[in-house]
């Protein structure tokens, strides 16, 4: 099976700005979830979406959003871009599904850099 | 909201050395534990996981971690560290219940010297 893939790899955006990233997820899993790390700060968690809702948001501004789409493929948006979100973003698949013991596989995230 | 704690930000080894990492977590109920790793310039891999059964779990490259569920923790180990370890460790706790999220440590940095 394929990986998780994340679009683009690398982004330079300045301040105030808006970006738009993409993750595609393993096939068949209905769960998708974005963290965000920063080498202070760790792996924060973002938002999780499962068949093409929002399920869980982790402590972010709102200027940080996210979709899924009905392929299970999901995008977040950050609008109004400030330095402090340089960061990696991660998406992460799996089934999602409640009552279950699962794992999260990993994409290789989207290295952003706000100038 | 369940926290995780990893004792050691930076850990410096010889190789051939024997390696622990602690991990403890907050959450009292029943939780699925995970160890990720992430080498230099790679996305994050599952290391190895627990979600039942026999408190000592086998993953990939000659980890183990033991599950010790009266103190909180899941400390992962290796009886010999090679140079090609050197990477970051991340322990992560899931909470078992509804839609519950992971959540991660700050992390390890291991570095074996050869």
């Amino acid at each position: 099976k394929a990986g998780v893939t994340q679009t683009p790899r690398y982004l330079i955006k300045t301040r105030g700005q808006q970006v738009t990233l993409s993750c595609s997820p393993i096939s068949g899993h209905r769960s998708v979830s974005w963290y965000q790390q920063t080498p202070g700060q760790g792996l924060q968690f973002l938002f999780e979406y499962f068949s093409e809702t929002q399920r869980n948001k982790g402590n972010f501004p709102g200027r940080f959003s996210g979709r899924q789409f009905s392929n299970s493929r999901s995008e977040m948006n950050v609008s109004t871009l400030e330095l402090g979100d340089s960061a990696l973003y991660l998406c992460a698949s799996s089934s999602g599904l409640a009552g279950a013991h699962y794992e999260q596989y990993f994409g290789p995230g989207t290295r952003l850099t706000v100038t | 909201a369940q926290s995780v704690s990893q004792h050691n930000h930076h850990v410096i080894l010889s190789e051939a050395a024997s390696l622990e990492l602690g991990c403890n977590y907050s959450y009292g109920g029943t939780v699925n534990l995970f160890w990720y790793v992430q080498y230099p310039g790679q996305h994050l891999q599952l290391l190895l996981k627990y979600f039942s059964g026999d408190p000592l779990v086998k993953g990939i490259k000659g980890f183990e971690a033991e599950f010790i569920k009266s103190k909180f923790s899941f400390n992962l180990r290796k009886p010999s560290v090679q140079w090609s370890d050197t990477a970051e460790y991340f322990c992560a706790v899931r909470s078992f219940s509804g839609y519950s999220t992971l959540t991660f440590g700050k992390g390890t940095m291991l570095l074996v010297s050869p």
